[in-house]
């Protein structure tokens, strides 16, 4: 069936130091969408991507999709305590389920 | 106004017992989904209904049974609780099956099963 695979499960870093999630899955995916959960919380939507190649942007963070649509990276720019949380992707190939990858914990040394 | 509202939101049980977890959303989605989140918050997903319809079942033990008397509501009613069903039980909604954009994710369903 479909992978996605996410890595590192863990991040550890101090505040103000950049943050990278990547994403993997073994198909050409349809789209690509990011979430976050903050301790405690629930999925929240952060973006969705579409294009080969595509790269956006939301203030510090910035999102990129493969060309071959098969890999996400999810990057944050000085990391600061309110990006705490774990972040996922999740990755949906034609008109089938989402399936999230298993989610990288960020946690922040203030 | 909660989008996407769960109750209760945390339940604990003992082993055998029959519970059912509520969900309601109030976006005028068509489809609504039941994920379940384990301690590794590893977050997969159990079921999907579009427009009252199931669309996908999980490979989930028959003793899970979602019900979707209209389309603002998908519950979930398990029968016989054992241990490992201890999680958080997410309810979800994206606009359509086809599209499945956004999911709104409700508050999570705290269960243990003692």
């Amino acid at each position: 069936g479909q992978q996605v695979m996410q890595i590192p499960q863990y991040q550890h870093v101090q505040e103000g130091e950049d943050f990278t999630t990547y994403c993997n899955s073994s198909t050409t995916l349809s789209n690509i969408q990011w979430y976050k959960q903050r301790p405690g919380g629930h999925p929240v939507f952060l973006i969705q991507l579409v294009k080969s190649g595509e790269v956006k942007k939301q203030k510090r963070l910035t999102f990129q999709f493969g060309e071959a649509k098969k890999n996400s990276s999810l990057h944050i720019t000085a990391t600061q305590t309110t990006d705490v949380g774990t972040y996922f992707c999740a990755g949906l190939r034609g008109a089938q389920k989402l399936v999230f990858g298993q989610g990288t914990r960020l946690t922040i040394n203030p | 106004d909660t989008a996407v509202s769960q109750t209760p939101k945390y339940l604990v049980t003992q082993m055998g017992n029959d519970k059912s977890i509520k969900c309601e959303q109030n976006l005028g989605h068509d489809t609504m989904y039941w994920y379940k989140q384990d301690s590794k918050k590893f977050l997969k997903i159990m079921f999907s209904y579009n427009n009252k319809e199931l669309i996908i079942n999980e490979t989930v033990p028959n003793r899970f049974s979602p019900k979707s008397p209209d389309k603002a509501h998908l519950n979930l009613h398990i029968n016989s609780l054992e241990l490992g069903d201890s999680a958080v039980y997410f309810c979800a909604s994206s606009q359509d099956w086809a599209q499945q954009e956004t999911q709104y994710f409700g508050p999570g369903t705290r269960l243990l099963v003692l």
